[in-house]
């Protein structure tokens, strides 16, 4: 069964520093992988995802994130954080015939910024 | 576009009863989840229909949780005999089907369910 681990519970980083949240992964075949963000009060937005081809994914908010096969990882980057950043962030892996059917998401990481 | 609705936003109810949650799908979107995310984790899974039926229910914990999506557009989530730990949010997303190419889930805001 797949499985995702973010090992950062919670992240502080100063407005205007770069960021990178961990993403590690398990699965049996090519992963299909997915980075959410969560808002108080607000449903899950995916940022980006990565199902073939090039590694390094663009998404929107001018994050990025880069799939390592040899170090089963997926970590999220942005070059400059933005007070409105700050929220709750989900990484997670896909199953399924099309790969996306069954999520299976970590625990989270909750980024705090400070200014 | 309206994105995918929850009703209701909030939900108080009793251990022991029955409860009911609802799902309204983006218009058009063949597929539709069902997570439950508890406090301080993230979502886990619960059931997948594709159309009218339940493509995978694998994630349902127990035999409490049913699912139903009579026609194919909203769906609404039973829970028989609450207990406190059913205590989550519970979300739904909705995608298109595009056989061969790929397609995100669209979550909507997510029912709070409290079981006192």
């Amino acid at each position: 069964a797949q499985s995702v681990t973010q090992p950062d519970i919670h992240i502080t980083v100063s407005e205007g520093a770069s960021l990178e949240l961990r993403c590690n992964y398990s699965y049996g075949a090519t992963p299909y992988l997915f980075w959410y963000v969560q808002s108080p009060g607000q449903g899950l937005q995916l940022l980006l995802k990565y199902f073939s081809g090039d590694t390094l994914v663009q998404g929107i908010k001018g994050f990025e994130a880069e799939f390592k096969r040899s170090q089963s990882s997926f970590n999220l980057r942005k070059p400059s954080v933005h007070w409105s950043d700050a929220a709750e962030y989900f990484c997670a892996v896909g199953a399924g015939d099309f790969g996306n059917e069954k999520l299976t998401f970590g625990t989270g990481t909750r980024l705090t910024i400070i200014p | 576009g309206a994105g995918v609705s929850q009703t209701p936003s909030n939900k108080v109810t009793e251990k022991g009863k029955y409860v009911e949650l609802r799902c309204d799908p983006i218009s058009g979107h063949t597929a539709l989840y069902w997570y439950r995310q508890s406090l301080g984790q993230g979502p886990e899974f619960l059931i997948y229909f594709q159309g009218t039926g339940a493509a995978d229910d694998s994630g349902l914990p127990n035999d409490r949780f049913f699912a139903v999506r009579p026609e194919g557009s909203v769906s609404t989530l039973k829970i028989q005999r609450t207990e406190r730990g059913d205590s989550a949010v519970y979300l739904c997303a909705s995608s298109p089907t595009d056989r061969g190419g790929t397609y995100e889930q669209y979550f909507g805001p997510g029912t709070r369910l409290t079981v006192t």
